[in-house]
C-alpha cells in the first residue's frame, strides 16, 4: 500500500468554484502533514502545513483527521492561477527527513 | 522564501556516460540537502539525504555506487549519475532544509534537472 494516496483527478472547475481534494496516509504514526503545489515541469512549493485543529490561509483551508488518516484541502473562489498539481505530503515525525509525496491531484480552473 | 538552484536544468547524454547535477542554496546555509527523482505520472521519491561533511544516506533500492553524492560545503551538493542508462531518464530535484528553521520540516526545492539518456 502506498504511503500517501490521492485522487489524481483531473479536476476541471470554472472560475469562482469551490473545489476539495482528499488524501489518505497509511502510517498512523505520521506526525507532519503538508500540501505542496507543483506547476507543470516546475519544482514543488509549500502551500501550507496542515494542523490537527485545521488551518486556513486566505482562500485555502486544510483539515486533518487523524482517526481516519485523512487530509483535505479546500480552495474557495478558484482563480485561473490556481491551476496546478496539488501534492499531499506526509512526514513520519516532526524532525523526519523523509517526506512522502502523493502522486498529486491535477486542477485546471477554466475561464 | 529561500532559493535553491540546480544546474543544469536539462541534459541529454549517451548511454554509458556520467552526468553531474549541482544543487546550491543561494541565500542560506543548508547542512542537509535531499535528492528526489520523479518519473512521469509518479510521485517524487526520495533517493538520498546529503549531509555536509559526511556520507550521504541512501534510500532502499538506490545504488550508492551509481548515484554519487558529494556535499562539500554548506551551500552545494552534487549528484553524479554514473554510467547512465535510458532507465535513469527522469526528473531529478534537490531540496534543502534551512538550518535551525522553526518549521523543521520545510524543504525548499530546486527547479529540477530533466535527464534524458539516449
Amino acid at each position: 500500500r502506498k504511503e500517501v494516496e490521492q485522487d489524481p483527478g483531473p479536476f476541471n472547475v470554472p472560475e469562482g468554484a469551490t473545489v476539495a481534494f482528499n488524501c489518505t496516509y497509511s502510517n498512523s504514526a505520521s506526525q507532519s502533514f503538508f500540501w505542496y503545489r507543483q506547476d507543470c515541469r516546475k519544482e514543488p512549493k509549500l502551500l501550507m502545513s496542515v494542523y490537527s485543529s485545521g488551518n486556513e490561509d486566505g482562500r485555502f483551508t486544510a483539515q486533518l483527521n487523524r482517526a481516519s488518516q485523512y487530509i483535505s484541502l479546500l480552495i474557495r473562489d478558484s482563480k485561473l492561477s490556481d491551476s496546478a498539481t496539488y501534492l499531499c505530503v506526509v512526514a513520519r515525525w516532526a524532525g523526519a527527513n523523509n517526506l512522502f509525496f502523493g502522486t498529486g491531484t491535477r486542477l485546471t480552473v477554466i475561464p | 522564501g529561500a532559493v535553491v538552484s540546480q544546474h543544469p536544468s536539462r541534459v541529454i547524454c549517451k548511454s554509458g556516460t556520467s552526468v553531474k547535477i549541482e544543487c546550491r542554496s543561494l541565500d542560506f546555509q543548508a547542512t542537509t540537502m535531499f535528492w528526489y527523482r520523479q518519473f512521469p505520472k509518479q510521485s517524487l521519491m526520495l533517493m538520498a539525504t546529503s549531509n555536509e561533511g559526511s556520507k550521504a544516506t541512501y534510500e532502499q533500492g538506490v545504488e550508492k555506487d551509481k548515484f554519487l553524492i558529494n556535499h562539500a560545503s554548506l551551500t552545494l551538493s552534487t549528484l553524479t549519475v554514473t554510467s547512465a542508462h535510458p532507465e535513469d531518464s527522469s526528473f531529478y530535484i534537490c531540496s534543502a532544509r534551512i538550518f535551525g528553521a522553526g518549521n523543521f520540516n520545510e524543504q525548499f526545492f530546486g527547479p529540477g534537472t530533466r535527464l534524458t539518456v539516449l
